[in-house]
Order: C-alpha cells, then structure tokens, then sequence
C-alpha cells in the first residue's frame, strides 16, 4: 500500500527565507514521487517529479526536493521565498497502478 | 488554451438532483482521470479510463456516481441524487502514454449541494 504524510497543515515564513515542506512516503515497491502546487480555486500544478536516478531533483520556480530512501522522505525546499509563493502544496506517491496518492497538503504563507 | 478544460467550473444545486461535469483532456492524450477533493483534503482518486475503456474505479464511486468517455476524447461525471457529501472539487486530469508521465489537471468543477 501507498501513503503519503506532510507534516505540518501550515506553515509560515518570512519572505526570503528559507521555505521547507515535509513529506513522508509509504510505499511496498520503489514509489514515484511528485510535488504539486494549487493557487485559490485552481487546479494542481505539477513543481517537480522523483522517478529514477538523481535523488535531488529541480523543478519551477526555484523548488527543489530531494528524494533519501533510508528516511523515506521527499521534502521540498526553496531557498528563498516569494510572496507569490503562498499556496497550497501537495505531495503524491504513485508505485503500482495509475493512482497518484496525495497527502492531505501544507498551507504556505509568506509574511512581507 | 490548450490544456484540461473543465465545465461548469460551479454547480450550486438542490439535494437529489442530478449533475454532470464535463472534462475536455489535452489534445491527444490517452488517459484521463477524475478526482475529488474536498477543504483541507488532497485530491482522492475516483475513475481513470485509458481511450475510451473505465480501468479502475475507487471505492468512493458509488453507485449514484457515474464517468464515461465515449470516444476517448471528453469524459463526464454525472452524480445521482446528489447528497449533501458530495459537496467537493471534482478534477479532472490527462495524460499520455506512459504511466510515469505527467499527469495535468484542470481547474477543476466546484460541487454545492444545498
């Protein structure tokens, strides 16, 4: 079976700095592993995706995240952060099959 | 526009009736699926048709819900007798080919029932 747990329903930074997101995964084979984001009343956004190779992985609008199997964990993290970064994020796993299980999502607020 | 479009993007309708959803997928892409989301919640998944042929379908999808895509190019989701429950975003996404590869999603189709 496949999980997924964001730690932490909200969170807050200032702008400029450091933005970090957690997610924790379950999977029973090798999962995929992808990062979403969703503005007010709009559909999910894909940031950055995990299937093979590179653990770090680069994605829009400067967020990375970085795959550890040992943690089976796939936080995402930004160096600094913008205010048009406040939003919804959400973390999803897909192993077998074609359902992507998503985490219940983290509220990102950036104070000017 | 060229990516997943979604009609009505709100329904507001009364306790036991009917509703349908339309979903239009990226041109050309092969698969497509239906998700509910409701506050506070990450997407669940519901259907997911391959063309025109319904491969999987959650638990969630009971019996008053039903998704078609008859030429394997739009989709829709009618919900029966709608429920106060069944209040959530319906989304819709696409993808093509592989099963690694992207999946888009659409806006999405804002539910109330009153």
């Amino acid at each position: 079976a496949q999980s997924v747990t964001q730690l932490g329903s909200h969170v807050s930074v200032s702008e400029g700095a450091l933005v970090l997101l957690r997610c924790n995964y379950s999977s029973s084979v090798p999962p995929y592993l992808f990062w979403y984001v969703q503005y007010p009343n709009q559909g999910l956004q894909l940031l950055l995706k995990y299937t093979t190779g590179a653990t770090l992985v680069k994605g829009i609008n400067g967020f990375e995240a970085e795959f550890k199997k040992s943690e089976t964990s796939f936080h995402l993290t930004k160096p600094s952060a913008h205010m048009s970064d406040a939003a919804e994020y959400f973390c999803a796993v897909r192993a077998t099959g074609n359902q992507f299980y998503f985490g219940t999502g983290t509220s990102l607020t950036v104070i000017p | 526009d060229t990516g997943v479009s979604q009609n009505p993007r709100h329904k507001i309708t009364k306790r036991g009736q009917n509703v349908t959803f339309r979903c239009d997928p990226i041109s050309e892409h092969n698969r497509l699926y239906w998700y509910r989301q409701t506050l506070g919640q990450g997407p669940e998944f519901l259907t997911y048709f391959q063309n025109e042929a319904q491969l999987e379908k959650s638990r969630l999808l009971s019996d008053r819900f039903s998704a078609e895509r008859p030429k394997g190019s739009f989709s829709t989701l009618e919900i029966q007798r709608t429920e106060q429950g069944d209040s959530a975003m319906y989304l819709c996404a696409s993808s093509l080919g592989q099963v690694l590869n992207t999946i888009y999603f659409g806006e999405g189709s804002w539910l109330t029932v009153v």
